[in-house]
């Protein structure tokens, strides 16, 4: 019972590459999140989809796009990584949105040197 | 602007009683969670509250006040695997979720 998978779970980086995290569920979930999690400070939601095709800004979205190309995955690419993108990165999926919990990956924690 | 507040950290004692507090303001509300994280791991859901009064789960309860945008998780019979952060979460006007930075429990035995 996988649930929400993300690749890899660790990485670092050096300023101006770039990379793509990935994240797949098995749950046929509608719904898709990418979050940061940053010491103290609550998650920020990056960028979340609504169905498959679908994208849209979150809180935090500068410096970072994604790709819904097929329902189960959730890509989030870093298009020139910068020290302040170091952070623990978490995906999450739902079947909706009210009342409905979100499930979330164990997390990729990044540095960016 | 919105906001979730919730105490940094608690301590208390195995097999006790601990209550967790949360307070927000959010443009908005459509539920709110709450969440345990252990140190280094994904955060789990443990309850939803959408209407006033006690959702109760087991060892855990959960208490929504609307009115005066207050919450709180309340943990029984504490056990040392308790020791985590305790997330709470708002769903916005949005949709969309609105977390606090979480209260880190520790339990001593």
């Amino acid at each position: 019972n996988a649930g929400v998978t993300q690749t890899p779970k660790f990485r670092v980086l050096k300023t101006g590459q770039s990379m793509t995290l990935l994240c797949a569920q098995d749950m046929n979930h509608e719904y898709m999140y990418w979050y940061r999690q940053d010491p103290g400070m609550g998650l920020r939601l990056i960028h979340y989809s609504v169905g498959e095709g679908t994208t849209a800004k979150g809180e935090v979205p500068d410096g970072y796009n994604v790709s819904r190309l097929k329902k189960q995955n959730f890509l989030l690419g870093l298009e020139s990584a910068a020290p302040s993108q170091t952070s623990v990165y978490f995906c999450a999926s739902s079947a909706g949105q009210e009342g409905q919990p979100q499930h979330f990956g164990d997390g990729t924690r990044l540095s960016i040197l | 602007g919105q906001n979730i507040d919730q105490p940094t950290e608690m301590t208390a004692t195995e097999g006790a009683i601990v209550q967790i507090n949360c307070t927000y303001q959010t443009s908005g509300f459509n539920g709110l969670f709450w969440y345990q994280q252990h140190a280094g791991e994904a955060p789990t859901f443990l309850s939803y509250n959408v209407l006033d009064g006690l959702e109760e789960k087991g060892r855990f309860s959960s208490f929504l006040s609307r009115s005066k945008g207050y919450s709180y998780l309340l943990l029984k019979e504490l056990q040392m695997k308790d020791s985590a952060s305790y997330l709470c979460a708002v769903m916005d006007s949005n949709y969309q979720l609105i977390w606090g930075a979480g209260t880190k429990l520790i339990i001593k035995p």
